[in-house]
């Protein structure tokens, strides 16, 4: 069974930074490209990033390029994703997914993410 | 802003048959993208229920089926349950961005 295990969530205050962590296990991790998506309360979805396979290849929205940053250990099965700069606005549950042929197929339970003075 | 727009809500009586659309309003959620849907149950993580248009994972009834046509897509659950209240979200491709979500749409069964 493919799980997908969030961890990192917390309060911080504005412009500071916040490194999430998903665990896998139930799959091979080292074959999938890997997703994280987040959502404000109370509204929709947002992709934020992806990472390939081997980790050399990262996509983002472009509202984080330049303050995230999205990576993988496929020898611990962990994805993460390092936010630097965090906004009020980013206030959001944080999923990690693994990804299909863009599409997501599995979903972590999310972790929430507090900006707030 | 959602380059896919979804009606805000829509709703139906158990038993009865839904639609739920998603238009995309970027020339670049081209008619070769696929559209894929997912249920968020509340207060819980999203599951997908559509893939590649019309594919269902395993384990999801029946009843979800899904179409696109253009840029157009839709979901339609037949046979409507209690069960199935629910956020459902449409998502595709575009240029430069890899996930495309659509604004949601709150089913509720009268």
């Amino acid at each position: 069974e493919v799980q997908l295990v969030e961890s990192g969530g917390g309060l911080v205050q504005p412009g500071g930074s916040l490194r999430l962590s998903c665990a896998a296990s139930g799959f091979n991790f080292s074959n999938y490209w890997m997703t994280w998506v987040r959502q404000a309360p109370g509204k929709g979805l947002e992709w934020v990033a992806n990472i390939n396979t081997d980790g050399r290849s990262k996509i983002y929205v472009d509202s984080v390029k330049g303050r995230f940053t999205i990576s993988r250990d496929n020898a611990r099965n962990s994805l993460y994703l390092q936010m630097n700069s965090l906004r009020a606005e980013e206030t959001a549950t944080y999923y990690c997914a693994r990804a299909g042929h863009y599409y997501f197929d599995s979903w972590g339970q999310g972790t929430l993410v507090t900006v707030s003075s | 802003q959602s380059v896919l727009t979804q009606p805000p809500s829509v709703s139906g009586a158990p038993g009865q048959r839904v639609t739920i659309s998603c238009t995309g309003s970027s020339p670049s959620i081209a008619s070769y993208n696929h559209v894929h849907w997912y249920q968020q149950l509340p207060g819980t993580a999203p599951r997908l229920l559509i893939f590649a248009n019309n594919n269902r994972p395993s384990g999801v009834p029946e009843r979800f089926s899904g179409s696109k046509s253009g840029t157009s897509a839709s979901l339609v659950i037949t046979g409507l349950q209690p069960e199935d209240e629910a956020d459902y979200y449409c998502q595709s491709y575009d240029r430069g961005v890899s996930g495309v979500f659509g604004g949601g749409t709150k089913l509720t069964v009268l």
